[in-house]
């Protein structure tokens, strides 16, 4: 069965930093891509980021440029986001997701 | 940017009737690396269909997907009380990756 598992969620100041992660199992985590999606709550969902397998190829939205960082650890079948410069329009559901599945969400809230 | 515009945005149906969501893409998705994704009220989306027309694993076969270049459905043939929910469409075959604003399915 796949399973992907956020950590890392919770309330930070603006200007802070919070490093997500996801751990993966039930497939080959290896050979996906992965992503990271948010959400704010009640409204859709948005990319964030994106890594090829190997972990070479690194990709974002424009709005978490220079200030997001998506890493993974194939040895440990994890993904991370690293998230420095925190936003209040940051505050969403972050989602980790590929090819089999998504998990199951961790929030992040960015308010003084 | 590719921008997928779905429509309706809301679906009244009863239980038993068949399901046409429809997903354009501004500009051709590569491959057809389109994904229809599933979201029921507090709970993470669920993936349906990958490549247009590939169900995922576990998906009963009363979902399929259709479609190429700029057109996409996502048919239900029977929907039963467990499918009202938000469906989204996502394309990822350019970046930035993008998703559809979404369809409401919701009990006539």
């Amino acid at each position: 069965e796949v399973q992907l598992v956020e950590s890392g969620g919770g309330l930070v100041q603006p200007g802070g930093s919070l490093r997500l992660s996801c751990a993966a199992s039930g497939f080959t985590f290896s050979d996906q891509w992965m992503i990271w999606v948010r959400q704010v709550p009640g409204k859709g969902l948005e990319w964030v980021a994106s890594v090829n397998p190997d972990g070479s190829g690194k990709y974002y939205v424009d709005s978490v440029k220079g200030r997001f960082t998506i890493s993974r650890d194939n040895g440990k079948n994890s993904l991370y986001l690293q998230m420095d410069s925190l936003r209040a329009e940051d505050t969403a559901v972050y989602y980790c997701a590929g090819a089999k599945g998504w998990g199951q969400g961790t929030l992040v809230t960015v308010s003084s | 940017e590719i921008v997928l515009t779905q429509s309706p945005g809301t679906l009244s149906l009863s239980p038993g009737e068949r399901a046409t969501l429809s997903c354009r893409a501004s500009q051709s998705v590569s491959s057809s690396k389109l994904f229809w994704h599933q979201q029921k009220p507090g709970q993470a989306p669920r993936l349906l269909i990958y490549a247009a027309s590939s169900r995922a694993t576990g998906i009963p076969d009363r979902f399929s997907g259709s479609g190429s270049g700029t057109d996409f459905t996502l048919t239900i043939s029977r929907l039963e009380p467990e499918d009202f929910a938000m469906y989204y469409c996502h394309q990822y075959g350019s970046f930035p990756l993008t998703f559809g604003q979404g369809t409401k399915v919701e009990i006539k």
